[in-house]
């Protein structure tokens, strides 16, 4: 069965800091990773995917996600946060060419000044 | 493009009463999910239909629960009778092609009274 493991339920940054928020994956084969974004009362949306190719991968609004297949993990960064990236933040799982995603239970970032 | 739409956002009724959420996918999307998401279980899959024909309703918790794709643009999620647990934020989402990620709607927040 796939899962995937936030490890943090809730993370502070200053804006300017660097930011990477944790995921742990579970799958059986080559894995299809995700990363999305929900904004307070909104739907959520789609910052970066990874299946196969370069292990770095970079997505909208300067988001990048390193895939690491030893550790199982697909961690997202930035380098720069913004007051704007305040938001929840999921990571999924699922088989290439299903998009049966099984999704991890998010990350809550809050900005401080 | 106007993205998948939702209708109503929010809906409040009373136990025992019929819902009807609606959602319109993207226009030439050819797969459709229906998400659950709550608090003490984060986001799961209710149902997921590929050119309109449902795939997998493993994910739909009980005979209360139905949802139908008449057509390529238009589906619905219905719960009869209605129940306190069903609370939630219910999500449709629709994707392109396979491997391409999920566009999710806006959600629709449930409340049972």
């Amino acid at each position: 069965a796939q899962s995937v493991t936030q490890p943090d339920i809730h993370i502070t940054v200053s804006e300017g800091a660097s930011l990477e928020l944790r995921c742990n994956y579970s799958y059986g084969a080559t894995p299809y990773l995700f990363w999305y974004v929900q904004s307070p009362g909104q739907g959520l949306q789609l910052l970066l995917k990874y299946f196969s190719g370069d292990t770095l991968v970079q997505g909208i609004k300067g988001f990048e996600a390193e895939f690491k297949r030893s550790q199982s993990s697909f961690n997202l960064r930035k380098p720069s946060v913004h007051w704007s990236d305040a938001a929840e933040y999921f990571c999924a799982v699922g088989p290439f060419g299903n998009e049966k995603l099984t999704f991890g239970t998010g990350t809550r970032l809050t900005i401080i000044p | 493009d106007a993205g998948v739409i939702q209708s109503p956002r929010h809906e409040v009724t009373e136990m025992g009463q019929e819902v009807t959420l609606r959602c319109k996918p993207i226009s030439g999307h050819n797969s459709l999910f229906w998400y659950r998401q709550t608090m003490m279980r984060g986001l799961e899959l209710l149902i997921y239909f590929n050119n309109n024909v449902p795939i997998d309703d493993s994910g739909m918790p009980e005979d209360r629960f139905s949802a139908k794709m008449p057509n390529a643009s238009f589906s619905t999620l219905k719960i009869q009778p209605s129940e306190p647990r069903d609370s939630a934020v219910y999500f449709c989402a629709s994707s392109l092609e396979q491997g391409q990620g999920l566009y999710f709607g806006p959600g629709t927040r449930l409340t049972v009274l």
